[in-house]
C-alpha cells in the first residue's frame, strides 16, 4: 500500500537553528515527490519536485533531497517567517494522477 | 490573480442540505483534483477530472458526493444531504498536464455542518 510518513509532527527552532524534516515513503514506483508549505487558513504552496534518488533542489533557506526511501527538507538558519506546516506528497507511477500526502510537520521558528 | 480560485471560502450548512463548492483552475490548466483535509489528518484525494470527464473518482464516497468539470465554467464538487462528518476543508488543485507535474492548490472551502 502506498504510504507517506512525516516526522517530526512538530518542531520548534530558535531563529538561526538549522534542522531537517523527514518524509518516508512506500510506493510501488515513484513518479515524483513534492514538498509544499501550508500556512493557517491557506492552501498548500508548491516548493519542490524531486524525481529520482540523489536529486537535490534548493530555494533560499530550503534544500530538498531524495533517496529511494525518504526525502529530507533541510532548513538552514530559519527565520520566523519560515513558520508553517510543511507537507510531503508522493505520486506513484501506477495509480493515476493522485497525490498521497503525509500529515505534515508543523514548524515554529522563535525569534 | 492567475492562481486556483475556490469559492466560497466558508460555507455553513444544516444537516440534510446540499453543499456546492466551486473551483476555477489556473489559466492553461485542464486537469482538476479535489482533496479533503480533516483536522489532524493529511490531505486525502477524492476525484480527478478533465473537461467533461471524470478520470478517477476512487477517493470519493459512493453516495451523496459528485463532481463535474463542464466544458464552460468552474469545476463543482456537490455534497447532497450533508452530515456532520462532512465538515472539513475541501481543496481544489490543478495541473497543466497529467503525471509528474506539481499540482497547484487553491485556498480551500471550509465546510461547517450545523
Amino acid at each position: 500500500e502506498d504510504q507517506v510518513t512525516q516526522s517530526p509532527e512538530a518542531l520548534r527552532l530558535q531563529e538561526g537553528e538549522s534542522s531537517s524534516l523527514n518524509c518516508s515513503y512506500t510506493v510501488s514506483g515513484l513518479r515524483g515527490l513534492f514538498w509544499y508549505r501550508q500556512d493557517p487558513g491557506k492552501g498548500p504552496e508548491f516548493l519542490f519536485t524531486l524525481y529520482s534518488a540523489g536529486e537535490e533542489k534548493e530555494k533560499e533557506r530550503l534544500k530538498a533531497t531524495l533517496t529511494k526511501k525518504e526525502s529530507f527538507l533541510h532548513i538552514t538558519a530559519p527565520k520566523p517567517e519560515d513558520s508553517a506546516t510543511y507537507l510531503c506528497a508522493v505520486q506513484p507511477a501506477n495509480t493515476g494522477n493522485q497525490f498521497y500526502f503525509g500529515t505534515g510537520t508543523s514548524l515554529t521558528v522563535i525569534p | 490573480n492567475a492562481g486556483v480560485m475556490q469559492n466560497p471560502r466558508h460555507l455553513v450548512r444544516r444537516r440534510g442540505q446540499e453543499a456546492r463548492l466551486r473551483c476555477s483552475p489556473m489559466k492553461g490548466h485542464s486537469h482538476v483534483y479535489w482533496y479533503r483535509q480533516l483536522p489532524e489528518e493529511g490531505l486525502k484525494f477524492m476525484v480527478y477530472l478533465q473537461k467533461e470527464n471524470i478520470i478517477d473518482e476512487s477517493g470519493m464516497p459512493k453516495e451523496r458526493f459528485s463532481a463535474e468539470f463542464p466544458k464552460e465554467g468552474p469545476s463543482i464538487l456537490r455534497i447532497q444531504q450533508v452530515v456532520r462528518g462532512d465538515s472539513a476543508a475541501y481543496f481544489c488543485a490543478s495541473s497543466p498536464i497529467q503525471g509528474g507535474q506539481p499540482q497547484h492548490f487553491g485556498d480551500g472551502t471550509r465546510l461547517s455542518i450545523l
